[in-house]
């Protein structure tokens, strides 16, 4: 089973500009959420999506959207791009099931903006 | 809150066992797990707890938690110049995949 693919690997976009970046989860898998990895602020969450529904949000500001699609992929769009805005973009996904649901990474976007 | 700190580094000679810590604020959880990840890679599950269990053991892993002092730790036995990564403990709760991340924890094995 081939496991989450997260497209490009790597982007460098400038300031002011817009970028969209892609995920596809497992087959089968219906969950996908997104995360940022900066030096200093760590991992931390974006959005959460499930059926084409945004079910979480984390707290960035507005430029930062998502969305899914109904074969589960899913999409996440930085417009107005700025440097702080450069980090390692994760993508998980999951079945979500019942109970326990684990979760499957990507390698991850990095995105450089100068 | 949702808060969860990790030492930042940890260094251990080949053979001898880790121990990364972490705790965490928000009780409400319902898994607690640990990732690795490698330079240039995502992240990788290790290990899981379900938030009503004191102990896991997997091979090499052994993960304790302390509900009552929000303490979650992993210890890793024998450890090998390849578990040489980054790590990090998160949270996720009740009908969600949202995890909340902890500061990470670089450990370093040396021969």
């Amino acid at each position: 089973k081939a496991g989450v693919t997260q497209t490009p690997r790597y982007l460098i976009k400038t300031r002011g500009q817009q970028v969209t970046l892609s995920c596809s989860p497992i087959s089968g898998h219906r969950s996908v959420s997104w995360y940022q990895q900066t030096p200093g602020q760590g991992l931390q969450f974006l959005f959460e999506y499930f059926s084409e529904t945004q079910r979480n949000k984390g707290n960035f500001p507005g430029r930062f959207s998502g969305r899914q699609f109904s074969n589960s992929r899913s999409e996440m769009n930085v417009s107005t791009l700025e440097l702080g805005d450069s980090a390692l973009y994760l993508c998980a996904s999951s079945f979500q099931g019942a109970t326990y649901n684990e979760q499957f990474f990507g390698p991850g976007t990095r995105l450089t903006v100068l | 809150g949702e808060d969860v700190e990790q030492s930042l580094f940890l260094s251990v000679r080949e053979g001898d066992s880790s121990v990364i810590n972490c705790t965490y604020t928000d009780s409400s959880s319902t898994y607690l797990y640990w990732y690795k990840q490698e330079p240039g890679a995502g992240l990788q599950l290790l290990t899981y707890i379900f938030s009503n269990m004191d102990m896991k053991q997997d091979q090499r892993l052994t993960v304790l938690l302390n509900k009552k002092d929000k303490h979650l730790s992993l210890r890793i036995a024998d450890t090998q110049t390849g578990d040489s990564a980054i790590y990090f403990c998160a949270e996720t709760f009740y009908n969600t995949d949202k995890l909340i991340f902890g500061t990470g924890t670089r450990l370093q094995v040396f021969p």
